[in-house]
């Protein structure tokens, strides 16, 4: 049973208009999280992280959002460039020595 | 500044062959990890090392041996390659397990016939 889960496999966003991808999880020990950026034939990125003791984290055009009463986070992209498309991992894991755990991804795609 | 570097980037076994892929970071991280990319199933830990001269097993290690051959160093070995170990294997590296970010490779990928 998988506990991080990304249910949109893809999204397709025009140009300069918003892009949310969601993330959920399973298990209440995760306390920190991450979203990953992977172009083909490259290594995932770092893209931005968020704690449990904050709700939310911006840098730049991107803000995480995290509900940890629903066990839910969202990557908000404002505005979405051609630039942003790839696939963005979603990753859980704890405070205290816990490897993180990864979504299967959602691959974005912005329209020009 | 490479960050993590692995080889071979592209490789073909044919099943009961074996290989290693080897991985090394100059960051000076303290912990290193295997992950395997499958479609469909994102990234899952095959072997991590928390410190020189630590190994354990992730969630998915059969089939795997590993080696923290220094602090810079982390090999992932296949004894006798089956089909089900097609993937694109990644090393990542951090500075302490933890919180924190991940480093990647540009990833291995390896097919096995």
């Amino acid at each position: 049973d998988q506990q991080v889960k990304q249910n949109s496999p893809s999204l397709s966003v025009q140009e300069g208009r918003i892009s949310i991808l969601n993330c959920d999880y399973t298990n209440s020990m995760f306390d920190y999280f991450l979203w990953y950026k992977k172009y083909p034939a490259e290594g995932p990125t770092f893209l931005i992280s968020i704690s449990s003791i904050k709700d939310k984290n911006e840098d730049g055009r991107f803000t995480v959002f995290l509900n940890k009463s629903a066990k839910h986070l969202s990557l908000h992209i404002v505005p979405s460039q051609p630039g942003d498309s790839a696939v963005y991992f979603c990753a859980a894991g704890g405070n205290y020595g816990q490897n993180f755990v990864f979504g299967p991804g959602t691959r974005l795609s912005v329209l020009p | 500044n490479a960050g993590v570097t692995q080889t071979p980037k592209f490789q073909v076994l044919k099943t009961g062959q074996s290989m290693t892929l080897q991985c090394a970071q100059d960051m000076n991280h303290n912990s290193m990890y295997w992950y395997r990319q499958d479609p469909g199933m994102g990234l899952r830990l095959i072997y991590y090392s928390a410190s020189e001269g630590t190994t354990d097993k992730g969630e998915v290690p059969n089939g795997y041996n590993v080696s923290r051959l220094n602090k810079r160093e982390f090999s992932l070995r296949l004894e006798s390659a089956a089909p089900s170990q097609t993937s694109v294997y990644f090393c990542a590296s951090s500075r302490m397990q933890g919180p924190g970010e991940l480093f990647f490779g540009e990833g291995s990928r390896l097919t096995v016939l």
